[in-house]
């Protein structure tokens, strides 16, 4: 089975500009959730999708916002943006159709480095 | 969430078992405990959880301490591709708003030939 897949894999954008991420889960998986990675605040949670729906945010600006496509896919988007944001972006699927436990799979990222 | 406390960084010869500590003594009834580990530049890999009984897979075990105020992780026979950040998180069960995983910093485990 294919693992998590993230495009693109590495990205340079100029302050100021907007960026779009993608995220392709496991096939069958149906949450999707995006994680910033940076040097100086380690992994945090950005937002949870689940049937298209966002289902959890972590504590972000406005400018970060995501969206989940009918087939699972995922986008996260950052407008306005500014040299803090440069990190990588992960994304991981789980199944997450309820019970006691699930696991989250990460993709290997994208890494945005902001000029 | 319960917060875990795991020391910075350990060193393990190769070939022998790598035991990684973690406390998490304000977990609560409900709650799991999920080992991941990121080896540099990659993202997180899920390696074991458990609520209360020991566990067991093919990568790894996972002791719990009855009171399930701390938990180990054991690689039983560490490589030197084990080299790693291995992060200990408690989340509890999964429902609404409980999906997300808070990561700490972690441990640096090094593998040393």
């Amino acid at each position: 089975k294919a693992g998590v897949t993230q495009t693109p894999r590495y990205l340079i954008k100029t302050r100021g500009q907007q960026v779009t991420l993608s995220c392709s889960p496991i096939s069958g998986h149906r949450s999707v959730s995006w994680y910033q990675q940076t040097p100086g605040q380690g992994l945090q949670f950005l937002f949870e999708y689940f049937s298209e729906t966002q289902r959890n945010k972590g504590n972000f600006p406005g400018r970060f916002s995501g969206r989940q496509f009918s087939n699972s896919r995922s986008e996260m988007n950052v407008s306005t943006l500014e040299l803090g944001d440069s990190a990588l972006y992960l994304c991981a699927s789980s199944l997450a159709v309820g019970g006691s436990s699930y696991e989250q799979y990460f993709g290997p990222g994208t890494r945005l480095t902001v000029t | 969430d319960a917060k875990t406390t795991q020391p910075p960084s350990m060193d393990c010869a190769e070939g022998r078992a790598a035991n990684l500590p973690c406390n998490h003594s304000t977990i609560s009834g409900n709650e799991y405990v999920y080992w991941y580990r990121q080896i540099h530049s990659q993202g997180p890999q899920y390696i074991i959880h458990g609520l209360k009984n020991n566990e067991t897979n093919e990568m790894a075990s996972l002791i719990i301490t009855e009171d399930r105020k701390s938990s180990t992780l054991i690689l039983p026979h560490a490589t030197l591709r084990d080299t790693a950040v291995y992060y200990c998180i408690v989340r509890p069960q999964g429902g609404g708003s409980n999906y997300k995983l808070t990561f700490g910093k972690g441990t640096l485990l090094t593998v040393n030939p």
